[in-house]
């Protein structure tokens, strides 16, 4: 199994609302990403978990939080979120190729719309 | 901010022509990747190049990069409608985990 998997595809919650963004890997791999990406924008780094620690926090709002319980799976914590939050979620893992280097494996991403 | 630029910001040409992107950045860097985006979709690693690298292939695609310019290419060759998709180029800062992306290119290829 190569894939990163994200749950749910779509989620439309309201900014009172708490509401949870999930990534599940079996790849074994050991660094995971959360990404942002508005529209026709590239995607923007939010966070890094690095062997099930937070590594990199892109002064992420409080109203996103992050957890990584254990080396398969990666979660976004949503609350009091703003309309300017909606946007694509992408959770990407990092696994060394070949050459040493590490390259990116994406899920397919978690489309946020905050009412 | 860190994030690199790409150029054009869109490209539209016909099946069968060569499309050519640029990227440039800002830090140093340990490699440079490139990556494509189907429409609202995740995005998928395509071709990477190492700081001491200045040319490298893969199928269809052939890449460069320029330290000194802190700049990089990718040609895609004899261009198919499945390659209309938005590419990226991406760097990490230094062996850290941080990958950068750029601003990205636009493809669309008219069959």
């Amino acid at each position: 199994d190569t894939e990163v998997t994200q749950t749910p595809k779509h989620l439309v919650m309201g900014m009172t609302n708490k509401k949870s963004l999930k990534c599940e890997q079996h790849m074994g791999h050991r660094a995971m990403y959360w990404y942002k990406q508005k529209a026709k924008k590239p995607p923007e780094l939010m966070f890094v978990y690095s062997y099930e620690k937070l590594s990199i926090n892109e002064s992420v709002p409080s109203r996103f939080s992050p957890e990584c319980p254990n080396s398969s799976l990666l979660n976004l914590h949503l609350h009091a979120l703003q309309p300017e939050d909606s946007a694509l979620y992408l959770c990407a893992t990092s696994g060394t190729v070949s050459s040493g280097a590490n390259v990116l494996t994406f899920g397919a991403g978690s489309r946020l719309t905050v009412l | 901010s860190q994030q690199g630029e790409e150029d054009p910001q869109a490209l539209s040409i016909q099946e069968g022509e060569n499309a050519t992107m640029n990227c440039s950045y800002k830090t140093s860097i340990n490699n440079l990747q490139w990556y494509r985006q189907n429409s609202g979709r995740g995005l998928v690693h395509l071709i990477l190049i190492r700081s001491n690298e200045r040319e490298k292939h893969s199928g269809r695609l052939r890449v460069t990069l320029d330290t000194s310019k802190k700049s990089s290419s990718l040609l895609i060759t004899a261009s198919r409608a499945a390659d209309t998709a938005s590419y990226f180029c991406a760097t990490d800062a230094s062996g850290t985990y941080k990958y950068i992306f750029g601003t990205g290119t636009r493809l669309k290829v008219l069959a």
